[in-house]
């Protein structure tokens, strides 16, 4: 079946340590986003792509940084720049916004 | 800019209410699409229903409708005869076409907590 698959689903941070968050979509999208979500609050804009080897910041960028080598795969690195990353992150891809977005199942992301 | 704003942060209802959820956006563009998602306790969000700007035929889809009217630019989603099944986080999306990219902008969600 095609969809997004996020991994790790449950990640552990020390601070002070760049952590990447994996994004893989078989569903030929050429549209990938990344989205941050804080308990009780909506979703964020962190990076966004629309064709391979190209991307753009969205809302809350700093911090953090993608690449965009394949069209199947966007991964997200967490830099130790980012101050507060401790939140629930999610991958979004899409074909075209009249259809929206496919989003995968996140990845919870804690500092300790 | 863009902005959704959905005034209701959370909502708690006993099981057979109806619930109705509220969704106002803001947008220069004249062409656009409105959707709802639905976040379970999962996390993954997932699609509901998608308008665009022309079209403002209300819909029923089983429990679900939806009532869209651009003259107040709003997008509210009702739930009848709510299940406990329906408790989730609900989400307004607005889209935003631009030459840098495309992109959804959401609003903050609306807690729905259906009690038995």
């Amino acid at each position: 079946d095609g969809g997004i698959t996020q991994s790790p689903k449950y990640l552990f941070r020390k601070e002070g340590q760049n952590v990447t968050l994996s994004c893989e979509q078989n569903l030929n999208h050429d549209a990938m986003y990344w989205y941050r979500q804080d308990p009780g609050q909506g979703l964020r804009l962190i990076y966004y792509s629309q064709i391979v080897n190209d991307f753009q910041k969205g809302d809350i960028a700093e911090g953090y940084s993608v690449s965009r080598e394949k069209k199947e795969s966007f991964p997200l690195t967490v830099t130790s720049a980012q101050k507060n990353p401790t939140a629930f992150y999610l991958c979004a891809s899409s074909v075209s916004l009249f259809y929206g977005y496919t989003f995968g199942s996140g990845t919870r992301l804690t500092v300790v | 800019a863009q902005k959704v704003t959905q005034a209701q942060t959370e909502i708690s209802v006993v099981e057979k209410e109806d619930v109705t959820l509220d969704c106002v956006y803001e947008t220069r563009d004249t062409t656009y699409y409105l959707f709802w998602y639905k976040q379970p306790p999962s996390g993954e969000l997932v699609f509901l229903i998608r308008r665009n700007s022309f079209d403002e035929q209300n819909e029923i889809s089983g429990r679900y409708s939806w009532n869209f009217q651009k003259s107040t630019s709003s997008f509210n989603f009702t739930i009848t005869a709510s299940q406990v099944v329906d408790s989730a986080v609900y989400f307004c999306a607005l889209s935003e076409v631009k030459a840098a990219g495309n992109k959804l902008t959401f609003g903050g969600g609306t807690r729905v907590l259906v009690k038995p």
